[in-house]
């Protein structure tokens, strides 16, 4: 069935530095890909997406390409900020509209 | 904004108690889904539905049921609480159908069993 393998946590960066989160997926299909981020004491919300193969998704920063040879969409930042600490979750849409989550990274950016 | 709200943030409830969560969307969305939320765990789902009465298991279904009586809400149910049911349950809807797929998430319901 359709996984998602996404890079475990913590991960400690200090701030400015540079961010890489690894997402392989197997998937039927060309699913829609998204990473979502978790801000202490709240739910999801959706950080950026991208619906086809080299589409790239972008948001406060981050950037995320949908690479369909390497079934992979890692989530990178040019320089963290002790804001972005958070919980990510890597998610590849499923051919039943189901959304698989992978199992979250924990960041935290040291001032 | 896409709105979905849980009915309660912190829940306490007794062993053995019958407890419904309730979860209401205002956008119209076909796809609702229910997930829980452990440390170290991710998220796994625990049930899915994507029509009004429809519903289909996902990962973790033991001792949980759903109901969708009406598009915009879907109700998690614990027949009997235990502890190992205490967690963070997240409700979250979709529109199957594009160009956004994307789900969207209530601030997520923090249950305690004792």
């Amino acid at each position: 069935g359709d996984s998602v393998t996404q890079m475990e946590g913590p991960v400690t960066l200090s701030e400015e530095a540079f961010l890489t989160i690894n997402c392989t997926y197997t998937a039927t299909g060309y699913p829609s890909l998204f990473w979502y981020v978790q801000y202490p004491g709240e739910g999801l919300q959706l950080l950026l997406k991208a619906t086809k193969a080299d589409d790239k998704g972008s948001n406060k920063g981050f950037e995320a390409t949908y690479r369909k040879e390497t079934t992979s969409f890692h989530l990178e930042k040019g320089s963290v900020q002790v804001s972005d600490s958070a919980v990510y979750f890597c998610a590849p849409g499923s051919s039943a509209s189901k959304i698989i989550f992978g199992s979250g990274t924990r960041l935290s950016i040291r001032p | 904004d896409v709105k979905v709200t849980q009915s309660s943030r912190y829940l306490v409830k007794r062993t053995g108690e019958k407890v419904f969560l309730e979860c209401v969307q205002d956008m119209d969305h076909e796809n609702m889904f229910w997930y829980r939320q452990d440390p170290g765990l991710g998220l796994r789902l625990i049930y899915f539905s994507y029509d009004v009465k429809m519903k289909e298991k996902g990962d973790i279904p033991e001792g949980y049921s759903v109901s969708r009586e009406k598009k915009e809400r879907f109700s998690l149910i614990l027949e009997s609480a235990s502890t190992n049911q205490t967690s963070m349950y997240l409700c979250a809807s979709s529109n199957p159908r594009g160009p956004d797929t994307e789900a969207f998430f209530g601030q997520g319901t923090r249950l305690t069993v004792v």
